[in-house]
Formats: structure tokens, sequence, C-alpha cells
């Protein structure tokens, strides 16, 4: 069974610039969560999609991310301008009943 | 706010030594608790998870859990250290059976050979 799948892997841009990342879930998982992880930190919530529809989006700043999942499966995070502290890894996980499984995550360098 | 502590931001310990790696929870009802591993340039994966029951967890990987309520601790332990081992440690805490994760800021765990 294929795992989680986030690209780009890595990234590197300059400040102010836009920036997207995809993942693909586990199929037939319901469940998408985009994570932000800040160097030496634990994963933090962004937000989190039941199918189609963001059920909890709370912690994603709005003013300059967006997301989104269309027909339910793959996802979309973009962030728009990009900020220095925006610099983190940047992790997509999917579940299905209780157990959240993780992709690789895409490490974000803003210069 | 549900909320978890993991004291040593870094352990070291040498191959074949025991390991307890310690993981403090704030939550006001019983929680779900869960343990995950992190490799460098990998996601998370998950060692073991505890949502009721025998309060000694095993997981994989040769790792076990106790969750002990009056301590509001869900510690990690392993016998014996392998240096495959060696990776970032996370506990984390859920109101909702795994779907609202709230992270602690991870153990790294180093292995002397």
């Amino acid at each position: 069974e294929a795992g989680v799948v986030q690209s780009p892997r890595y990234k590197i841009i300059e400040k102010k610039q836009p920036v997207a990342f995809w993942c693909n879930p586990i199929s037939g998982h319901n469940t998408l969560y985009w994570y932000r992880q800040n160097l030496g930190q634990g994963p933090e919530l962004l937000i989190r999609y039941e199918n189609e529809e963001a059920v909890d989006d709370s912690q994603l700043p709005k003013d300059r991310f967006s997301a989104e999942r269309l027909k339910g499966v793959d996802s979309t995070l973009k962030i728009q301008p990009a900020e220095l502290g925006d610099s983190a890894v940047y992790l997509c996980a999917s579940s299905l009943y209780n157990e959240q499984f993780f992709g690789p995550g895409t490490r974000l360098t803003v210069l | 706010a549900q909320s978890v502590t993991q004291p040593d931001i870094h352990i070291t310990v040498s191959e074949g030594a025991s390991l307890e790696l310690r993981c403090n929870y704030s939550y006001g009802a019983t929680p779900y608790l869960f343990w995950y591993v992190q490799s460098p340039g990998q996601g998370l994966q998950l060692l073991l998870k505890y949502f009721s029951g025998d309060t000694l967890v095993q997981g994989i990987k040769g790792f076990e859990a106790e969750f002990k309520r009056s301590q509001s601790s869900f510690n990690l332990r392993k016998p014996s250290v392998h240096w495959s081992d060696a990776a970032e440690y996370f506990c984390a805490v859920d109101d909702n059976a795994g779907n609202m994760l709230t992270f602690g800021g991870g153990t790294r765990l180093m292995v002397k050979p």
C-alpha cells in the first residue's frame, strides 16, 4: 500500500513569492491534515479536511495561507506571499479511523 | 486546552542500555495518547497508542509505554536501545480518537556505540 505522497520535498523561495505544496493521501482515507513543524518543535495542525470539507481551519493564517481538497482526494496548501517566518516543514497526514499516517513533508526555506 | 510536555529535549544513551522518554499531558478527561518517531527527513511513524484498558501498551520496534493517570504521564520505554533507534520522538494527546492531535516539543535521542 502506498503511503502519503507529498511534493516537492524541498523548496527554496525568496520572501514575498508564492509557493504551493501538494499532498496525495492514502487511498480511501477520508480525513486529511496539514501540519506545520518549525525547527526543533512538534507539528502543529493548520487545517483538517473531512472529504472535501474543511472542518477545522482555526490555526490557518488566512491572510496568506489557503488550502483546497477538490473531489475529496488530493490537497494543495498555498502560501502567498511567503514570509521569512514561514520557513518550516509542512507535513500532510491522512486517516481512516483513529491513526494518522504522515507523509515525508516539504521543507520550505524562505530567503 | 490540552497540552503535552516532553521535559527532555535531548537524551544520549549507550547502545544496549535501557531508555525512558518522559511525557506529561494536561487534559480534563480521559485522553487518547500516542508516541510517534521521526527519523531525519522522514514523516512521523506511530510507535504505539493508548485509548483505554491495560495501562501498559506494547508497540512496534520493542517499545512500550505506561499510562499513569495519577501522574498525568505516558512515558515511553525500551529495555535495550539499538543504534537505529536514534531519532526524534514525539508524544501526542488527542480528545477525538486520533483526529485532533496536540504534540509535545519532542525528544531527540542519540545512541552511543
